[in-house]
């Protein structure tokens, strides 16, 4: 069972565009939402979180939306860079059992010069 | 400076043999966790430590085992009864609930 579900394998956007990544997640004991940027055979970087307290956070390119009604997170990347293409994965986490931490499968960004 | 070091980078095994890989951290962090990473998948978890002496097993953790005796330390040992142990394992750390996980940079295993 997916718990965390990222339902794009790939998205493919135009420089100076903006990118749209879109998040899914289905256990209501989530609360606490991060996305990262991965190389292949690096490991991931963080980019950006969100609280389930907050709605939305931005840090300067990056913005991510909560919605929590919907189970649904965003990440949107304005404006896009040829060096934002990469794969993100979105990660969200539950305070019982321990800070376990699920990720999604990835959607794999291809920003185009 | 800080962080956390997965050693070594590439590991060779024969099928049969159990294998221990290494994750280090100078971060202070609590918390630590595995993860795998298959071809064109995402990060699976395999097990994850809130505090020493305590682990949870994550949503893959059949065929593995591991052990959290120091705050810093916190090795994955890939037994033979592992279906496909050839992989991608990364090891991570946070300091609190409200922090990112930092990542180490992986170690492909390969077992043949």
């Amino acid at each position: 069972d997916q718990q965390v579900k990222q339902n794009s394998p790939s998205l493919s956007v135009q420089e100076g565009r903006i990118s749209i990544l879109n998040c899914d997640y289905t256990n209501s004991m989530f609360d606490y939402f991060l996305w990262y940027k991965k190389y292949p055979a690096e490991g991931p970087t963080f980019l950006i979180s969100i609280s389930s307290i907050k709605d939305k956070n931005e840090d300067g390119r990056f913005t991510v939306f909560l919605n929590k009604s919907a189970k649904h997170l965003s990440l949107h990347i304005v404006p896009s860079q040829p060096g934002d293409s990469a794969v993100y994965f979105c990660a969200a986490s539950a305070r019982t059992g321990g800070f376990k931490t699920i990720f999604g499968a990835g959607t794999r960004l291809f920003v185009k010069a | 400076d800080g962080g956390i070091t997965q050693s070594p980078k590439y590991l060779f095994r024969k099928e049969g043999q159990n294998v221990t890989l290494s994750c280090e951290q100078n971060l202070n962090h609590d918390a630590m966790y595995w993860y795998r990473q298959d071809p064109g998948q995402g990060l699976r978890l395999i097990y994850y430590s809130q505090i020493v002496n305590d682990f949870q097993k994550g949503d893959i953790a059949e065929g593995y085992s591991v052990s959290r005796e120091k705050k810093e330390s916190f090795p994955l040992t890939v037994t033979s009864a592992q279906k496909n142990p050839t992989a991608f394992y990364l090891c991570a750390s946070r300091t609190d609930y409200n922090s990112p996980l930092h990542f180490g940079n992986g170690t492909r295993l390969t077992v043949t």
